[in-house]
C-alpha cells in the first residue's frame, strides 16, 4: 500500500449534480495530482497542487476545481456533471515537484459513475 | 497531435520468457520517462524511471531502454511468473521541475503458468 487514501471508493451521481472527490496524501508530502482514468484509457492530468496552490493544469474545463489543505490533503470538486465524467479518479502524492528524482505515489481511486 | 502509443493487444506470454512491451511517442519532448504497473481497480505502481540522457535502466528483473530518436521506450520483464500479469503503462514528463505525467494507454500482460 501507498499509504494514499481516497474517499469514497465508488460514487454514483446524475447529469447536472456536484462531486467533490477527497485525497489523503502520504505522510511528508507535499504535492498532490489529480487524474482522470476512462475505462480502457490512461490517466489523464487533471491538476496539481503544491502547498496549497494550483501549480499546473491539464486540458479540463473550469468546472473540475480543487484544493489542498494545510495537512497537505486535497479535494477534487466537479460541477455540473456530464456523462464523461464517469471515470476512476486518482490522486497522487509526491514529496515535491521534481519528476525526475521525485516518485509518486498513487492512491487506489474514486469510481465515479454519472447516470 | 500529441500521442503516446502502447499496443492495444494483450501480451500473452508463458511463464519464465521475456515479454516485452513498446512505447511510442509524438510530438512530445519527454524529459524522462517512467514505467507504471496498473491491477483491475488498483491505481498505478512506479516501477521506473529513465531520464532523457540515459540508454538503459535495470531493477530486479525489469529493464528499461530509451530511445529518444526512435522517440521510443522499451520495457522487458524477464523470467516473467504469474504474479506479473497486469497492464504496464508508460508515462512520459516533459519537465525536470514538474512531475506532471502523460500517460499511454497502457499494455495488458497474461502470464500462463
Amino acid at each position: 500500500e501507498t499509504g494514499v487514501t481516497q474517499s469514497p471508493t465508488h460514487l454514483i451521481k446524475t447529469r447536472g449534480q456536484q462531486v467533490t472527490l477527497r485525497c489523503s496524501s502520504q505522510s511528508g508530502h507535499n504535492t498532490v495530482s489529480w487524474y482522470q482514468q476512462a475505462l480502457g484509457q490512461g490517466p489523464q492530468f487533471i491538476f496539481q497542487y503544491y502547498r496549497e496552490e494550483e501549480n499546473g493544469r491539464g486540458n479540463f474545463p473550469p468546472r473540475f476545481s480543487g484544493l489542498q489543505f494545510p495537512n497537505y490533503s486535497s479535494e477534487l470538486n466537479v460541477n455540473a456533471l456530464e456523462l464523461d465524467d464517469s471515470a476512476l479518479y486518482l490522486c497522487a502524492s509526491s514529496s515535491g515537484l521534481a519528476g525526475a528524482q521525485e516518485t509518486q505515489y498513487f492512491g487506489p481511486g474514486t469510481r465515479l459513475l454519472v447516470l | 497531435s500529441q500521442k503516446i502509443e502502447q499496443n492495444s493487444e494483450a501480451l500473452n506470454i508463458q511463464e519464465g520468457k521475456t515479454a516485452t512491451l513498446t512505447c511510442n511517442y509524438t510530438n512530445y519532448s519527454p524529459a524522462y520517462l517512467q514505467w507504471y504497473r496498473q491491477d483491475p481497480g488498483r491505481g498505478p505502481v512506479f516501477l521506473l524511471l529513465i531520464r532523457e540522457n540515459e540508454k538503459e535502466k535495470r531493477k530486479e528483473r525489469l529493464k528499461v531502454t530509451f530511445d529518444t530518436t526512435l522517440k521510443q521506450s522499451l520495457f522487458h520483464i524477464t523470467a516473467s511468473q504469474p504474479a506479473d500479469s497486469a497492464t504496464y503503462l508508460c508515462a512520459l514528463g516533459e519537465d525536470y521541475g514538474n512531475n506532471r505525467l502523460a500517460f499511454g494507454k497502457g499494455n495488458q500482460v497474461v502470464v500462463i503458468p
